[in-house]
């Protein structure tokens, strides 16, 4: 039969606007988050990064807030670029578990 | 570019047949990871190496098995190919054994089974 496609959710912004992509993540015991990029065909790229005895941390153009009080994590994007086109998703790390936690993703669309 | 590189970058194959896909990490990470990524699944763990040694399992069929090399180079093999086996198989690699750091991705190899 044919295969279907993941629904990811999509967000629209134009060039030069903040973005926001939020991740609800799924075990209070994640002590470490991840936020990828991956453009069409390629590998995810390694955004930034944070652990849980921190609330914020920023990079260059990007900034990750944690709330763990109700288990969710955003990227925020300053002065959205057209490059910044792509697929980013959040993984966690839980004490004990073998591997990251992937999330589905979102999509981000950036209109010149 | 993240260090990490994947040959071939695109493998056709017919369904029966034998692949191996190759991954070479970051200079000094001893941490390999193989994953799958298919439309509709996402991106799915398979197996985890550390310093040659198998560390971690996750959704890998027993069709497919790997292996971590002397010097630190992975290879996934995949044998008796079906055409669900058509995916991007990515590996990424870190410095650490656990999976609380961060992991860097190679560009993928793209495999389509016809």
């Amino acid at each position: 039969g044919e295969s279907v496609g993941l629904h990811l959710p999509t967000l629209s912004v134009q060039e030069g606007d903040n973005s926001i992509i939020n991740c609800a993540y799924s075990n209070s015991a994640s002590d470490y988050f991840i936020w990828y990029k991956q453009e069409s065909g390629k590998g995810p790229q390694f955004i930034i990064d944070i652990r849980s005895n921190m609330d914020k941390r920023q990079g260059q153009r990007v900034t990750v807030l944690l709330n763990k009080t109700v288990k969710h994590l955003s990227l925020q994007i300053a002065a959205t670029q057209p490059g910044d086109s792509a697929v980013y998703f959040c993984a966690e790390s839980v004490p004990g578990y073998s591997t990251l936690t992937f999330g589905k993703g979102t999509m981000l669309l950036v209109s010149p | 570019d993240s260090g990490v590189t994947q040959t071939p970058k695109h493998l056709i194959t017919a369904t029966g047949q034998r692949v191996t896909l190759r991954c070479s990490p970051r200079s000094g990470d001893l941490s390999v990871y193989w994953y799958q990524q298919s439309l509709d699944q996402g991106l799915q763990f398979l197996i985890q190496y550390y310093n040659g040694e198998e560390r971690a399992k996750g959704n890998i069929l027993e069709r497919f098995s790997a292996q971590q090399f002397p010097d630190l180079h992975s290879e996934l093999n995949l044998s008796s190919l079906e055409l669900g086996d058509s995916a991007l198989y990515f590996c990424a690699s870190s410095g650490y054994p656990d999976p609380g750091t961060a992991q860097y991705f190679g560009p993928g190899t793209r495999l389509t089974v016809l």
